[in-house]
C-alpha cells in the first residue's frame, strides 16, 4: 500500500514564526501536492511538484513556499505564520495519470 | 481551468435509505473522475474512480458512480446507507496536466 506520512498531526505556532510541514511518500511517485482544507471551501491547491526541484504554484500560493530536494519528500514552508493560515494541511502524491494518495493531515493553529 | 460543483453541502439520510451525492464538472476534454471520502480527523481516501471503459464504477463498500459525458456528471449513489458511511465526500476531476480539481465537499450524515 502507498503510504504518505506527514510530520505532525497537530501543530500550534505563534504569529511570525517560520513553520515547516514535511511530507514523505514511499511509492516513488513523481507528483506531490500541498492543499489546505477549510470548512465550506473544500481543498485548495497551494503548490505542486512534478519532479525533484520542480514546483508549480497552485491557486493560493501567497505566504507559502515549498522545497523538493528528494523525490520522496515535499516540504511546505510558512515563512512568517499568520492567523489566517490556521487550517488543515493535506499532502498528496500521485503517479500519472492516476489517483492521488493523501496523508493524514496536519491541523495547524497560529495564535 | 476545470471546475467541480457539488451542489449539496449537507445531506442527512436515514439508515438503510438510498442516497445520491451529486457532482458536475466543467470540461470539454477527456477527464479522469474520482470520489474521495474523509472520515473525521483523517486524510482523504479514494472511494472509486473512472479512468476509461465502463461508465459505471463500484467501490468495495457498496457505493457506485456513473460517468455521464453528455451531462458532465459523476453522481455517487448507494442503495442502502449505514451509520459508518457518515463522512465528508469529495468529487475530483483530473484533465490534462498534473492538477486535480476538487469540489467543496458533501457532508453525509446517516441518522439512526
Amino acid at each position: 500500500d502507498v503510504k504518505v506520512t506527514q510530520s505532525s498531526r497537530y501543530l500550534v505556532k505563534r504569529t511570525g514564526e517560520k513553520v515547516f510541514l514535511e511530507c514523505v511518500q514511499d511509492m516513488d511517485h513523481e507528483n506531490m501536492f500541498w492543499y489546505r482544507q477549510d470548512p465550506g471551501l473544500g481543498l485548495r491547491l497551494i503548490y505542486f511538484s512534478y519532479d525533484v526541484k520542480m514546483k508549480e504554484k497552485g491557486d493560493i500560493p501567497e505566504g507559502y513556499s515549498v522545497s523538493r530536494e528528494k523525490k520522496e519528500r515535499f516540504s511546505l514552508i510558512l515563512e512568517s505564520a499568520s492567523t489566517n493560515q490556521t487550517s488543515m494541511y493535506l499532502c498528496a502524491s500521485s503517479l500519472d495519470p492516476y489517483e492521488q494518495y493523501f496523508g493524514p493531515g496536519t491541523r495547524l493553529t497560529v495564535t | 481551468a476545470q471546475s467541480v460543483t457539488q451542489l449539496d453541502s449537507q445531506v442527512p439520510v436515514f439508515e438503510e435509505a438510498p442516497v445520491e451525492l451529486r457532482c458536475n464538472y466543467s470540461s470539454s476534454v477527456s477527464v479522469y473522475l474520482f470520489w474521495y471520502v474523509q472520515y473525521p480527523n483523517q486524510g482523504l481516501q479514494l472511494l472509486l474512480k473512472y479512468l476509461s471503459g465502463s461508465t459505471l464504477v463500484e467501490s468495495i463498500n457498496g457505493f457506485e458512480a456513473e460517468f455521464n459525458k453528455s451531462q458532465t456528471s459523476f453522481h455517487l449513489r448507494k442503495p442502502s446507507v449505514h451509520i459508518s458511511d457518515t463522512a465528508e465526500y469529495f468529487c475530483a476531476v483530473r484533465a490534462t496536466g498534473n492538477q486535480f480539481y476538487f469540489g467543496t465537499g458533501t457532508s453525509l450524515t446517516v441518522i439512526p
